[in-house]
C-alpha cells in the first residue's frame, strides 16, 4: 500500500521561497509506471495542479501554466522522496498543499494516493 | 488558459440518481483526456473514486460509476446515500499538464 507523507514549514514569508517534502513508502520515487505531483487548494482558486516529476528512463518534470516560472519539483532518489519548491511567494500562495501519486498503467492513469496536506501560510 | 468547467452545486434526494459533468473549453472531452473524479469531505484531503472515464478504485462503491456523456465526462451516482454529500472534482490531462474542475457541492435532502 503506497502512503505519502508531507512534511515542511506552514509559514512563510512574502518574496521568500516555500519548500515542501514528500516521502514515499511503498513504491519507488523512480518507478517507470508513477508520476509525483504536487496539487494545492485555497477558498479562491479551489484545486490547482502545480506540477509533478516522474522517471521514464530518465527525469521529466511538467509545470502548469500558472506558477512556470516559480516553480521547481526534484526527486531525491536516496530518500525515496520528492521536493516542492516554489520561489517568490505572495499572500495569493496561501493554500493547502498536497503531494499525490498518478500511476499509468495499460493505457490507464490513475490518480489512487494523496499526502495529508500541509496548510502553508504566506505572511510576514 | 485552459478551463475545466462542472455545476457550481447539485441537490438530490437520497435514493435517487445524480450525473455530474465535466466540461472542457477546448472541446469535447475524450477519452484521451483520462478523465478522473475525486469526492472530498470538509477537513479531509480528496479521495479517487473513478480514473480514466470509468474504472473504478478498489474502494470505490458501486453506486458510483464514470461516462462519456454529450462531449463531457460524467460522473453518475445512483441510489445517492447520506454520506455521498461531498465536493466532487474532476481531473483531465492536456498531455503535459493536469487540470482540476471547479468542483460540484452535492447535497443529499
Amino acid at each position: 500500500q503506497v502512503q505519502l507523507q508531507q512534511s515542511g514549514p506552514g509559514l512563510v514569508k512574502p518574496s521568500q521561497t516555500l519548500s515542501l517534502t514528500c516521502a514515499i513508502s511503498g513504491d519507488s520515487v523512480s518507478s517507470n509506471n508513477a508520476a509525483w505531483n504536487w496539487i494545492r487548494q485555497s477558498p479562491s482558486r479551489g484545486l490547482e495542479w502545480l506540477g509533478r516529476t516522474f522517471y521514464r528512463s530518465k527525469w521529466y518534470n511538467e509545470y502548469a501554466v500558472s506558477v512556470n516560472s516559480r516553480i521547481t519539483i526534484n526527486p531525491d532518489t536516496s530518500k525515496n522522496q520528492f521536493f516542492l519548491q516554489l520561489n517568490s511567494v505572495t499572500p495569493e500562495d496561501t493554500a493547502v498543499y498536497y503531494c499525490a501519486r498518478d500511476y499509468y498503467d495499460s493505457g490507464d492513469y490513475k490518480f489512487d494516493c494523496w499526502g495529508q496536506g500541509t496548510l502553508v501560510t504566506v505572511s510576514s | 488558459q485552459t478551463v475545466v468547467t462542472q455545476e457550481p452545486s447539485l441537490t438530490v434526494s437520497p435514493g435517487g440518481t445524480v450525473t455530474l459533468t465535466c466540461a472542457s473549453s477546448t472541446g469535447a472531452v475524450t477519452s484521451g483526456y483520462y478523465p478522473n473524479w475525486f469526492q472530498q469531505k470538509p477537513g479531509q484531503a480528496p479521495r479517487a473514486l473513478i480514473y480514466s472515464t470509468s474504472n473504478k478504485q478498489s474502494w470505490t462503491p458501486a453506486r458510483f460509476s464514470g461516462s462519456l456523456l454529450g462531449g463531457k465526462a460524467a460522473l453518475t451516482l445512483s441510489g445517492v446515500q447520506p454520506e455521498d454529500e461531498a465536493e466532487y472534482y474532476c481531473l483531465l490531462y492536456y498531455g503535459g499538464a493536469w487540470v482540476f474542475g471547479g468542483g460540484t457541492k452535492l447535497t443529499v435532502l
